[in-house]
């Protein structure tokens, strides 16, 4: 099975802060790698798909990118409502495996 | 709108079994693979079975192979997880998503699943 290991597990960040969260790929995985945010009691919610294409409907501040083994998830000017638990995903090959998560806090 | 409605989730006895279902609503279903994803209490997600558009197709982790059944009812706009012999580390959040583009694009709300004595 690939494992997905991202960094760091928690942060703590201010409204309007760059935040750069990262998962790495235990083998190269090319390009299929999603991003998910995940709010206390509710289902996740895609944001990014194919390591860099932004889900419909999904601000503009969330990117992606990487390719490999090495992947990053920013979010350009933090906003209140994305405080939230963020996990990667790779479906380069089953089983489909999700990263640790990254709980992202106000400062 | 996209909907995906979990039932079928609740108390359960060690051993014991339980068929969770989804409905689905505001799409052609039966042109999309579907999955399971499930997340125990304060634990990562984790991916359980995912099955192809009209069935023939079906891909599960490992460690439950044998245990689950994923099916669907393309007729009834359904997709099913038969989860038999249920342990203590089964208890968890069961949520059923649509797949496109090799991600989960849409989710439903959760279903609990609580296997104890």
């Amino acid at each position: 099975d690939i494992q997905m290991t991202q960094s760091p597990s928690s942060l703590s960040a201010s409204v309007g802060d760059r935040v750069t969260i990262t998962c790495r790929a235990s083998q190269s995985i090319s390009t299929y790698l999603n991003w998910y945010q995940q709010k206390p009691g509710k289902a996740p919610r895609l944001l990014i798909y194919g390591a860099s294409s932004l889900q419909s409907g999904v601000p503009s501040r969330f990117s992606g990118s990487g390719s490999g083994t090495d992947f990053t998830l920013t979010i350009s000017s933090l906003q209140p409502e994305d405080f939230a638990t963020y996990y990667c995903q790779q479906t380069y090959s089953a089983p489909f495996t999700f990263g640790g998560g990254t709980k992202v806090e106000i400062k | 709108e996209v909907q995906l409605v979990e039932s079928g989730g609740g108390l359960v006895q060690p051993g014991g079994s339980l068929r969770l279902s989804c409905a689905a609503s505001g799409f052609t279903f039966s042109r999309y693979w579907m999955s399971w994803v499930r997340q125990a209490p304060g634990k990562r997600l984790e991916w359980v079975a995912n099955i192809k558009e009209d069935g023939s197709e079906k891909h599960y982790v490992d460690s439950l192979k044998g245990r689950f059944i994923i099916s669907r009812d393309n007729a009834k706009n359904s997709l099913y997880l038969q989860m038999n012999s249920l342990r203590a580390e089964d208890t968890a959040v069961y949520y059923c998503a649509r797949d496109s583009n090799h991600c989960h694009e849409e989710w439903g709300q959760g279903t609990l699943v609580t296997v104890s004595s």
